[in-house]
């Protein structure tokens, strides 16, 4: 069984650019959930989404930020325009309907934003 | 808010060796999930043991076990025999079960993380 794969594993962009990060959970996985981690600090809840719906998005940071998860199956989570404080891995993790406390990561997507 | 405190940013310990990483935690549920996820460099996230709170038994998994004390709040992971696999990141989470229960809400809040340096 595939495991959640995130794309890109690492990208340098200028600030002002915008940057598309990409996971694909495990097949079948109702639930999937952004993480960040800002170097240092606590990896941090981003939002949630049950199948193509978002079922929690309280920690999305602000406006610069939009997760998709078209058709419940990958997501995409933009960043448009970058900033420098938007630095650091974002992590991607799914779970099956009714099993959150379940939930397998991918390897991260680590952003730097110059 | 529930935290996580993860007080040691790095440790190290000998090739066969015993290591203990801490991890305190801060809540005012009672029925709640506590985790301890390891990552290798570049690698994913992978759970290494996991314990209920309504369970008293300490949670293990071959060679990594956890000393669990609920009225403490503590949660720390005891690694034996330590092996050079063993170097990563240690993330200490915790998962409540408020928002669990009937649910499929999987807020995890994690500590700042402790990194393992396995010395030959």
């Amino acid at each position: 069984e595939a495991g959640v794969t995130q794309f890109p594993s690492h990208s340098v962009i200028e600030k002002g650019q915008t940057v598309t990060l990409r996971c694909d959970p495990i097949s079948g996985h109702d639930n999937l959930y952004w993480y960040r981690r800002v170097m240092g600090k606590e990896i941090k809840f981003l939002l949630h989404f049950v199948k193509e719906s978002k079922q929690d998005e309280s920690g999305m940071p602000n406006n610069r930020f939009l997760a998709e998860r078209t058709g419940g199956t990958y997501s995409t989570l933009k960043v448009q325009p970058a900033e420098l404080e938007d630095s650091g891995v974002y992590f991607c993790a799914s779970s099956p309907q009714g099993w959150a406390n379940v939930l397998t990561f991918g390897a991260g997507s680590r952003l730097t934003v110059l | 808010a529930q935290t996580v405190t993860q007080s040691q940013p790095e440790m190290s310990v000998q090739e066969a060796e015993t290591v203990t990483l801490s991890c305190t935690y801060d809540t005012s549920e009672s029925d709640y999930y506590l985790f301890w996820y390891k990552q290798p460099p570049s690698r994913q996230m992978i759970l290494v043991i996991r314990q209920e709170a309504y369970k008293q038994q300490n949670a293990t998994e071959n060679r990594f076990s956890v000393n669990f004390q609920k009225a403490a709040k503590s949660f720390s992971l005891k690694i034996s025999d330590s092996q050079l696999g063993d170097a990563a990141m240690y993330f200490c989470a915790y998962l409540g079960t408020l928002v669990n229960r009937g649910s499929t809400l999987g807020r995890l809040y994690f500590g700042r993380g402790t990194q393992l340096t396995v010395w030959p």
